[in-house]
């Protein structure tokens, strides 16, 4: 079964308001990674984060990492038109001796000018 | 650079009938690979993943199956398509610490 959860499912943002999207795990996570897949086109990658409590911003994009490396967050600022698209987290189990990538289902936010 | 080519972009198959999907990484060997579907508006099911050649793990029964007969070459091939076969297939290469890079994707429909 899915083993990293991401909550919400979608997102219906106002344009200038924040928003916040959340991964979960059951397992602890090596690290986690977020990706913005635009409508039509392919996941691409925005960060890594791999210490405990880690946060990173990349202007409007806040990300941050668990404590228990356990959950991590991407909180978006003053949404734009432009930050439409779906928001995957995704991460390495640290039981996974694969070291297997695993994605969340993503979330999908519209933004309403 | 760390580039993954899959073709074709579209295609559109009837029901039945077989299906081969290629994808080959430049930039890099002995890649982690992976298969993966979209539904529309939906999230990545992951369907196989390989660390190498011929090491081919399934991650959901179905009529699909993967194979990796070069370092860099990963094939999505199905025997009869099934229209819940239609999605967007995104091959890509990464480990559980690294960056994963995704190809192109192709979107396929089965009619």
């Amino acid at each position: 079964g899915q083993q990293v959860m991401q909550i919400p499912q979608y997102q219906h943002v106002q344009e200038g308001e924040d928003f916040t999207t959340y991964c979960n795990s059951s397992t602890t996570l090596s690290n986690i990674q977020w990706y913005k897949q635009r409508p039509g086109g392919h996941p691409v990658f925005l960060i890594q984060l791999v210490k405990s409590g880690e946060v990173k911003k990349q202007k409007r994009l806040t990300f941050q990492f668990g404590e228990a490396k356990k959950n991590s967050s991407l909180h978006i600022t003053a949404t734009q038109t432009t930050d439409v698209g779906t928001y995957f987290c995704a991460g390495g189990l640290t039981t996974d001796s694969w070291g297997k990538l695993q994605f969340g289902a993503g979330t999908q936010v519209v933004v309403t000018p | 650079s760390q580039t993954i080519h899959q073709w074709p972009a579209t295609l559109v198959q009837p029901v039945g009938s077989p299906l081969s999907l290629e994808c080959t990484v430049e930039g890099t060997s002995n890649p982690n690979l992976y298969w993966y579907r979209q539904a529309a508006g939906r999230g990545l099911q992951l369907l196989f993943y390989s660390v190498g050649i011929g090491q081919i793990s399934s991650e959901v029964p179905q009529n699909l199956s993967a194979s990796r007969p070069q370092d860099r070459q990963f094939i999505l091939s199905s025997k009869k398509l099934l229209l819940s076969d239609s999605g967007f297939y995104l091959c890509a290469r990464g480990t559980g610490d690294t960056e994963a890079f995704f190809g192109q994707g192709t979107r396929l429909t089965v009619v």
